[in-house]
């Protein structure tokens, strides 16, 4: 059973570029969110995918963008790229089906911003 | 608004040793609570995670940890250290309500756990 995959791994970006992450969740999970964890910080919630629309958001600036797709998987787009959007971007999968789900992270992908 | 608070950004313990990584929170409505394993270049592992049943949960790897709502805190212990044990370690809490896991998660800002031989 493949868990939470992501890609790419590692990527470096220009800033003002634009880049695009992207997520398979766990099997059997309909439920996507990504995650900022800026070097040396515990992660930042994004925002959530469910039934393909954006369920929850948390204090990210519209640069940031998200789809999910019938088979639930997901992409993770940011527009105009800036330094301090360097980070590990994590993907989560969960299933809304009963409180208190364990929440499955990938391994997730490495942005550089240069 | 959720908040969780980890004491000590760094803990050091010999081999052998307890383990104990401090966890508060904040919250408004009763919590669901989590720890995770993070080790060096890879994602988010779960530990462990408090759904409202037993106050003492025990998770993998020989972990376990305690909820105490007059304390709101959530502490992480091991018995005995073991190398491998070294990696970063996040608390975090959920938002669940109304029986739905939204699967948002505001996380601590990590303890780092380092294993001395």
């Amino acid at each position: 059973d493949a868990g939470v995959t992501q890609s790419p791994t590692h990527l470096i970006k220009t800033r003002g570029q634009q880049v695009t992450l992207r997520c398979s969740p766990k099997s059997g999970h309909d439920t996507v969110s990504w995650y900022q964890q800026a070097l040396g910080q515990g992660p930042q919630f994004i925002f959530q995918y469910y039934e393909e629309e954006e369920r929850q958001r948390g204090n990210f600036p519209d640069r940031f963008s998200g789809h999910q797709f019938p088979n639930y998987s997901s992409e993770l787009n940011v527009n105009a790229l800036l330094l301090g959007d360097s980070a590990l971007y994590l993907c989560a999968s969960s299933s809304p089906y009963r409180a208190g789900n364990t929440i499955y992270f990938g391994e997730g992908s490495w942005l550089t911003v240069v | 608004a959720q908040s969780v608070t980890q004491l000590g950004s760094h803990v050091s313990v010999s081999e052998g040793a307890l383990v104990l990584l401090r966890c508060n929170y904040s919250s408004s409505v009763p919590p669901y609570l989590f720890w995770y394993v993070q080790y060096p270049n890879q994602g988010l592992q779960l530990l462990l995670k408090y759904t409202s049943a037993a106050t003492l949960v025990k998770g993998i790897n020989g972990f376990e940890a305690e909820f105490k709502k007059s304390e709101t805190s959530f502490h992480l212990t091991k018995p005995s250290a073991h190398m491998s044990d070294a990696a970063e370690y996040f608390c975090a809490v959920s938002d669940d309500a109304g029986g739905t896991s939204y699967g948002k998660l505001t996380f601590g800002q990590g303890t780092i756990l380092t294993v001395h031989p």
